[in-house]
């Protein structure tokens, strides 16, 4: 059972370049998530999914897009990168948030420097 | 988040002391997890708290919810060396929308 997979593990960015971060869960979880995580301040949200279809932003949504066409996957895209978004993501997945919240089951991490 | 402030941000113990984490809330508390990480990787499920007063025990972890007062502790019995790391609380805000803490980093001298 491979749960949250999330790749690259590691990227080097230029300003200005896009690049997508991949989350795969595969407990069939109607919920998913993505986080970043900078020093002293935790974990923010960035965008999350309710269910295939459906997106909603976080706390932090600005300059970053997501899509979820199946239950499956949850891209974040970075469409123009800026050395602000220089952070460590993570994606999260769990059962229905709305009806039965319980844990988030994490990836690993994305780890992206834009320089 | 500004929704949940951890206290302290780090904390520094000698092996076998006790210690106790705090995760206040400026809204309702409707659930309340808590996760651990370890430096430079994902985060591990520890506890989640969902009625008021409810407490929770793993291993030598304890956590628990005080609704009224918008507020869960963590509190780590006879600390070790594997204790060390960061730990984060986190709460729905809405439905989808969970927030967490800054979290509070732990060393645990030996």
């Amino acid at each position: 059972n491979a749960g949250v997979t999330q790749t690259p593990k590691f990227q080097v960015l230029k300003t200005g370049q896009s690049m997508t971060l991949q989350c795969a869960q595969d407990m069939n979880h109607e919920y998913m998530s993505w986080y970043r995580q900078d020093p002293g301040m935790g974990l923010r949200l960035i965008h999350y999914s309710v269910g295939a279809g459906i997106t909603d932003q976080g706390e932090v949504p600005n300059g970053y897009n997501v899509s979820r066409s199946t239950t499956e996957d949850f891209p974040l895209r970075l469409l123009s990168a800026a050395p602000s978004q220089t952070s460590v993501y993570f994606c999260a997945s769990s059962w229905d948030r709305t009806t039965n919240a319980g844990e988030l089951f994490f990836g690993e991490g994305s780890r992206l420097t834009v320089l | 988040s500004q929704e949940l402030e951890q206290s302290p941000q780090s904390l520094i113990v000698q092996e076998g002391k006790n210690l106790t984490i705090n995760c206040t809330s400026s809204k309702t508390l409707y659930g309340l997890y808590w996760y651990k990480q370890k430096y430079g990787e994902g985060l591990i499920f520890l506890m989640m708290l969902q009625k008021g007063g409810e407490e929770k025990s793993h291993e030598k972890i304890t956590a628990k919810l005080d609704e009224k007062k918008q507020q869960s502790s963590l509190h780590i019995t006879a600390s070790q060396p594997s204790h060390a790391g960061i730990y984060l609380c986190g709460a729905d805000i809405r439905g989808g929308d969970m927030r967490f803490g800054a979290g509070t980093r732990l060393t645990v001298k030996p």
